[in-house]
């Protein structure tokens, strides 16, 4: 059983467009999502991550979106650049996050052309 | 955020074999994660180690193919054992502070 579906697999868009990946969970008692972004040959790094108690977060051109009753999330980058062409991974975890396993999506591959 | 250190970053090894795998920590930690990436896909949680105690393993993994140690609160070790080609993949830790979660840059895995 999947629990955080993540769409899509591939995004390819234009330097300067707004690519927008969306997951969706179904353990309704998970409470900290984040988003991790990873380059060839690197570990994943967290990007940013958010709770269900706001509806929006920013932090630079990255924002995440959490819609809590349809248990959707998604990022959204801004003024992307070809330096975020990365493998971008959704995640859920319970309990604030700390100490409890993540659980991921499968991933989107993420490219930006010049 | 905490600094890990895992070695070896690559290897290669024959069938048969066995490898472990370091993860050094700058802080301590309570409970500390061990994740597989098979090419092109996402992480799967392999073990939870606590120190002090025996790791917890995840549906489809066994401690006698990938043995845990957990000495103290900043070192675990993760061994695969009797590796088979299937067994290449990148293999990470990773820990948690409060403030998120902090992955190795992995262990590259070859078996031939």
């Amino acid at each position: 059983q999947q629990q955080v579906k993540q769409s899509p697999q591939s995004l390819i868009v234009q330097k300067g467009g707004i690519p927008i990946i969306n997951c969706a969970y179904e353990n309704t008692a998970f409470d900290y999502f984040p988003w991790y972004q990873q380059f060839p040959g690197k570990g994943p790094a967290l990007l940013i991550a958010i709770r269900p108690d706001v509806s929006e977060k920013k932090e630079g051109r990255f924002t995440i979106s959490f819609n809590k009753s349809a248990k959707q999330f998604s990022l959204h980058i801004m003024d992307s650049q070809p330096g975020d062409s990365a493998t971008y991974f959704c995640a859920a975890s319970l309990s604030g996050g700390s100490n409890y396993k993540l659980t991921f999506g499968k991933g989107t591959l993420l490219t930006v052309n010049p | 955020s905490a600094v890990i250190s895992q070695k070896p970053s690559r290897d290669i090894c024959q069938r048969g074999t066995s490898l472990t795998i370091q993860c050094q920590v700058d802080s301590q930690v309570t409970m500390m994660f061990w994740y597989r990436q098979q090419p092109g896909q996402s992480l799967t949680l392999i073990a939870t180690a606590n120190q002090g105690s025996e790791a917890t393993y995840e549906s489809g993994f066994v401690i006698d193919k990938f043995p845990i140690s957990r000495p103290n609160l900043t070192f675990s070790t993760l061994t695969v054992s009797n590796m088979s080609p299937e067994d290449s993949s990148i293999y990470l830790c990773s820990v948690s502070l409060g403030y998120g979660y902090t992955f190795g840059s992995g262990t590259r895995l070859t078996v031939v």
